[in-house]
């Protein structure tokens, strides 16, 4: 399998713009979820979805921050409009049912710099 | 609420042996470990489920002692491509939550 993948893999903007972080899950997958890391807070869940569906979003930040998934092969995070403070690394993962005893398999990662 | 994992680094010679600690402060379900290089994505190790097993993975393995809220993994004759930030996830027991909470992470250093 291909495993997750995320696109950009790198990404400079400037303040105020709007980002948008794709990512295709693993095949067979029904959970995907979206991590923040930085060196202050570490790995952070920003939100994650079951058979497409948002479950938690209680770790996204503000408004600014959102997330979709039309359907089980694409999700995005959008941030609008952008700040300095976000710039960070953002993973995208997916499991098969969930943590419960499960792997979650990471992306390569966004490396989000707003400046 | 974030597990805390000791100690915040690590610096070891090849074939050293080290042990990372995970701490929570809530019941645990599961305890999930990652290995992390430098600008690579987090990679799955093991994961421990409730019941104080204790799992291995080469020359790694790691225990969970659901009495204590805790798990360790345990490096044994460490070599050079096990250094990397290793990360500890958490599950707690009755969240209803399926994500997974890390701590802050444990930079572990091998040298020759």
């Amino acid at each position: 399998d291909a495993g997750v993948i995320q696109s950009p893999r790198h990404e400079v903007t400037e303040m105020g713009q709007e980002v948008t972080l794709r990512c295709k899950p693993i095949s067979g997958h029904d959970y995907l979820f979206w991590y923040r890391q930085t060196m202050m807070r570490g790995l952070e869940l920003l939100i994650y979805f079951n058979n497409n569906v948002p479950i938690d979003d209680s770790g996204m930040p503000e408004d600014r921050f959102s997330a979709k998934m039309p359907n089980a092969s694409f999700s995005t995070l959008k941030i609008q409009p952008s700040e300095p403070r976000d710039s960070a690394v953002y993973f995208c993962a997916s499991s098969l049912r969930g943590f419960s005893g499960n792997t979650i398999y990471f992306g390569e990662g966004s490396w989000l710099t707003v400046v | 609420q974030q597990p805390v994992q000791s100690p915040q680094a690590v610096i070891l010679r090849e074939g050293e042996d080290a042990v990372i600690n995970c701490s929570s402060s809530k019941a645990l379900y599961s305890v999930h470990w990652y290995r992390q290089k430098h600008g690579e994505a987090p990679v799955f190790l093991m994961i421990l489920l409730k019941g104080g097993e204790q799992k291995g993975h080469e020359k790694i393995s790691a225990s969970f002692n659901e009495k204590k809220q805790q798990s360790s993994l345990y490096l044994t004759a460490s070599q050079l491509s096990y250094s990397g930030t290793y990360f500890c996830g958490t599950l707690y027991s009755g969240g209803g939550a399926d994500g997974l909470t890390f701590g802050k992470g444990t930079h572990l250093i091998i040298q020759p």
